[in-house]
């Protein structure tokens, strides 16, 4: 198993539409969760974290943390074409640990 | 401010031999992080440093690769007797003190011939 899993894609959503990507975790210990965007060629960048569970809302996005069932996910409300890209979920296993676990990411594409 | 940076944007080398892969954190980061990625992956943990000493090396994938800080700002990662396998972008984050938000630099693309 590994230790962040993502479906890979390719997830394709309308323009103007809700996009759902999704994100389990293995070590229930893990601390402090990430979303980066990564466009073709480029490197991450960052667009959401969260520690608590619950939402999280940042404008158009929304993170989404659940620890018991150990999943995490990303909402993107209003999808724009300049959302296309890959989204790569990352976490923090233990306190003090620092190195980020990613997971293969999602790729996403909006259709205008 | 300046973000990340890192130095060359791409390499390629023969098969054998060594490079060396700079990067300039963010100014005032303390932390500093290499990370490599290969096609169609995530990014896979190679090393982390506070400060000047290497307080995390597990994801050094062997003795060849091996990184510096040593003045605490500017790092670099050197891979001796490159292999094929080692083609890959090579990430390097940091992030400041108390804070585990790391930012990604544009990446060094490592080609081996």
């Amino acid at each position: 198993q590994k230790e962040v899993e993502q479906n890979s894609g390719p997830l394709s959503v309308p323009e103007g539409a809700i996009a759902s990507l999704n994100c389990t975790y293995s070590d229930r210990g893990s601390q402090s969760f990430f979303w980066y965007r990564q466009y073709s060629g480029k490197s991450p960048e960052l667009i959401m974290f969260i520690y608590s569970n619950g939402d999280k809302e940042d404008g158009r996005f929304t993170a989404q943390l659940n620890k018991a069932s150990q999943y995490v996910s990303l909402l993107i409300r209003d999808s724009q074409p300049s959302d296309s890209a890959t989204y790569l979920c990352a976490v923090i296993r233990r306190e003090g640990a620092q190195k980020l676990v990613f997971g293969q990411g999602t790729r996403l594409t909006i259709n205008p | 401010g300046a973000g990340v940076s890192q130095t060359p944007s791409n390499k390629v080398t023969e098969k054998g031999k060594y490079v060396e892969l700079r990067c300039d954190p963010i100014s005032g980061h303390t932390a500093l992080y290499w990370y490599r990625q290969s096609l169609g992956q995530g990014p896979e943990f190679l090393i982390y440093f506070q400060g000047t000493g290497a307080a995390d090396d597990s994801g050094l994938p062997n003795d060849r690769f091996f990184a510096v800080r040593p003045e605490g700002s500017v790092s670099t990662l050197k891979i001796q007797r490159t292999e094929r396998g080692d083609s890959a972008v090579y990430l390097c984050a940091s992030s400041t003190q108390g804070t585990d938000t790391q930012y990604f630099g544009p990446g060094t693309r490592l080609t081996v011939l």
